[in-house]
């Protein structure tokens, strides 16, 4: 079982959507939650960060947080053809003596006018 | 503010060849961590370089990767004898906390190393 799970899509959805993105993990342990947004030949660029269970939003997105399940998803609200890119999950994992983010593969978001 | 930078952007190498890439951190930021990314494997965590006050502090080398910090705001990732499954895309991130912290994590631009 890989540390760090998304679907990897595409997910198509139309403009001024809701689009939903979903990724799950398995370290227990893990306390911080990342999503970055990449574009193509781009560096990852974080967008949101979630500590702790419930919601948080800011502006268009939102980060839901479920410890219990370990399970972790953005919602883009109105959803516009620029927020097309992979969308990246990535985890805290304490291993090897220091603490490191875990990705997962990323799922690509297309939104169609 | 400036945000993280690397050089160089674009780097051929030949195998068995020894590289070093740089980067330079947000001022004030403690770590830097080294991470590949790959279309295949996505992304991983390789190491990292840790620098406050004086005192210097890099992860273990991941067997032919290992990271040093000749300043306190510059990170060099050292690739020794390169394999062509080398190539990839090379971020470098830049927190506020130490390794045995949470913070976010900002990426540079990447160096994209070609290994022939």
């Amino acid at each position: 079982q890989k540390e760090v799970e998304q679907n990897s899509g595409p997910l198509s959805v139309p403009e001024g959507a809701i689009a939903s993105l979903n990724c799950t993990y398995s370290d227990r342990g893990s306390q911080s939650f990342f999503w970055y947004r990449q574009y193509s030949g781009k560096s990852p660029e974080l967008i949101m960060s979630i500590y702790s269970n419930g919601d948080k939003e800011d502006g268009r997105f939102t980060a839901q947080l479920n410890k219990a399940s370990q399970y972790v998803s953005l919602l883009i609200r109105d959803s516009q053809p620029s927020d097309s890119a992979t969308y990246l999950c990535a985890v805290n994992l304490f291993s090897g003596g220091y603490n490191k983010l875990i990705f997962g593969a990323g799922t690509r978001l297309a939104v169609h006018p | 503010g400036a945000g993280v930078s690397q050089s160089p952007r674009y780097k051929v190498a030949k195998r068995g060849r020894d590289v070093a890439l740089r980067c330079d951190s947000i001022s004030g930021h403690v770590t830097l961590y080294w991470y590949r990314q790959t279309l295949g494997q996505g992304s991983e965590v390789l190491t990292y370089s840790q620098s406050d006050a004086q005192r210097d502090k890099s992860g273990r080398p991941s067997g032919r990767f290992s990271a040093e910090r000749p300043e306190k705001s510059v990170s060099t990732l050292k690739i020794q004898r390169t394999e062509q499954g080398d190539s990839a895309v090379y971020l470098c991130a830049s927190s506020l906390d130490s390794p045995l912290g949470f913070s976010e994590q900002y990426f540079g631009p990447g160096t994209r190393l070609t290994v022939t």
